[in-house]
């Protein structure tokens, strides 16, 4: 079973929208990643959280991290063409041995 | 400094030939990571290193393996390739174990096999 579930599978969104990608584990997180990768490239990392309620910012990309630190939240704000991609999340486990569990990703059009 | 490198870009084989993938990191990092990227099934761990002169199985290890003979390189390979590993290859690196560890990733190598 896949321990780190994102929704939605795929978005499309009108460039200037804003929208909200989300990334659940049945487990406590360790820190957990943000990733952004375009077609045909590697991962880009975006940033990370590791305390419970923490909230980062990156230009128009806002993450967060829930006080139990099992769900993370990536939300773009006022989304250009620039977004699109698909966006992973990562996270080491409770019970892992420190490796890092991936979700599936969410691909992310924006449409001009 | 480059960061994450990885050789080559892009490879077809035929069913039953071998092959290796280079991985390279100029950021001094101890632990490196070998990924494979399927539809559907999202990043997967082979293998992983530890340090120089170390490895260990990941996720889904089969029909692969790894050295690390050298703490910047790891290589990955692929004895005698099946369809099944037709995918695209990830190696990543962090400076430490990857619990609270950011791992950086390389731009990957697409692999068929025929």
């Amino acid at each position: 079973s896949q321990e780190l579930e994102q929704s939605p599978q795929s978005l499309i969104v009108q460039e200037g929208k804003n929208l909200t990608i989300n990334c659940t584990s049945s487990k406590t997180l360790y820190g957990l990643y943000w990733y952004k990768q375009k077609y045909g490239e590697g991962l880009i990392f975006l940033m990370m959280l590791q305390k419970g309620g923490e909230e980062k910012s990156h230009e128009k990309i806002t993450a967060k991290l829930d006080e139990k630190k099992q769900q993370s939240s990536l939300h773009i704000t006022a989304s250009q063409p620039s977004h699109a991609g698909i966006y992973l999340c990562g996270a080491g486990l409770v019970g892992s041995q420190g490796n890092l569990i991936f979700g599936k990703g969410t691909k992310l059009s924006v449409k001009p | 400094n480059a960061g994450v490198t990885q050789t080559p870009k892009f490879r077809v084989l035929k069913t039953g030939q071998s092959m290796t993938l280079l991985c390279a990191q100029d950021m001094n990092h101890e632990y490196m990571y070998w990924y494979r990227q399927d539809p559907g099934m999202g990043l997967r761990l082979i293998h992983y290193s530890v340090g120089e002169g170390t490895t260990a199985k990941g996720e889904v290890p089969d029909g692969y393996n790894v050295s690390r003979l050298k703490k910047q390189n790891f290589l990955l390979g692929l004895e005698s390739a099946a369809p099944s590993q037709t995918s695209v290859y990830f190696c990543a690196s962090s400076y430490g174990v990857g619990r609270v560890e950011t791992q950086y990733f390389g731009p990957g190598t697409r692999l068929l096999v025929l």
